[in-house]
């Protein structure tokens, strides 16, 4: 199986800031990686895939980059409504694994 | 509009066999490249991909649960049906279904989930 790292585990930031979180997978996916933004209660929904395409409807300051085993999601100016746990999918091969997750604060 | 829904007991008994229904809208398993899928959470937040089936039939497990899955498509009702047996405690957990396609192996959409417990 595809292992899938996130870090950080948590993170607290303010509003207007640039937040980065990150996802490594144990062997390469090429840009087989979507991205997942979960609220309290809800579904997860889908951001990003492949790596860097962002879904429609989803807000410009989310973005994505990566490619190989190392990728990245951007929010360039967070926002109150972006709290939320963040989780990647490698979506190369199955079985389909996904991050930990990474919970987003808002300070 | 595509929508997803889970149905299904909320409380098994350790040991019993689990069945759970995804009744959808908005988009046929008949198609070309279309699947559905189901992904469990746990109370401990972790995402796990169970198990897929697609549009042509094709079925896949995880291989951790396979020996304990049995995924079914009623495509003229369109409904997906996931079927675990010799369910245990660490069974409990929220099951979503989601609708994915083979070409791009995402979940772009998904049910609001139905939690199961699994306790005597």
């Amino acid at each position: 199986d595809i292992q899938m790292t996130q870090s950080p585990s948590s993170v607290s930031a303010s509003v207007g800031d640039r937040v980065t979180i990150t996802c490594r997978a144990s062997q390469g996916i090429s840009a087989w990686l979507a991205w997942y933004q979960q609220k309290p209660g809800k579904a997860p929904n889908l951001l990003i895939h492949p790596a860097s395409s962002s879904q429609s409807g989803v807000p410009s300051r989310f973005s994505g980059s990566g490619s190989g085993t190392d990728f990245t999601l951007t929010i360039s100016s967070l926002q109150p409504e972006d709290a939320a746990t963040y989780y990647c999918q490698q979506a190369k091969s199955f079985p389909y694994t996904f991050g930990q997750g990474t919970k987003l604060e808002i300070k | 509009q595509i929508t997803l829904k889970e149905s299904g007991p909320t409380l098994v008994r350790p040991t019993q066999t689990l069945t759970l229904t995804c009744t959808f809208s908005g988009f046929s398993l008949s198609t070309y490249d279309v699947g559905v899928g189901w992904i469990r959470q746990s109370p401990r937040k972790a995402l796990e991909w169970v198990a897929l089936i697609y549009w042509d039939d094709d079925k896949r497990y995880s291989p951790s649960l396979r020996t304990r899955l049995s995924i079914t498509k009623d495509t003229s009702k369109s409904q997906v049906i996931l079927t675990m047996s010799n369910m245990e405690p660490v069974d409990t957990g929220t099951y979503y279904c989601a609708r994915s396609q083979y070409s791009i192996s995402d979940f772009d959409y998904w049910g609001q989930g139905t939690l199961v417990t699994v306790s005597s």
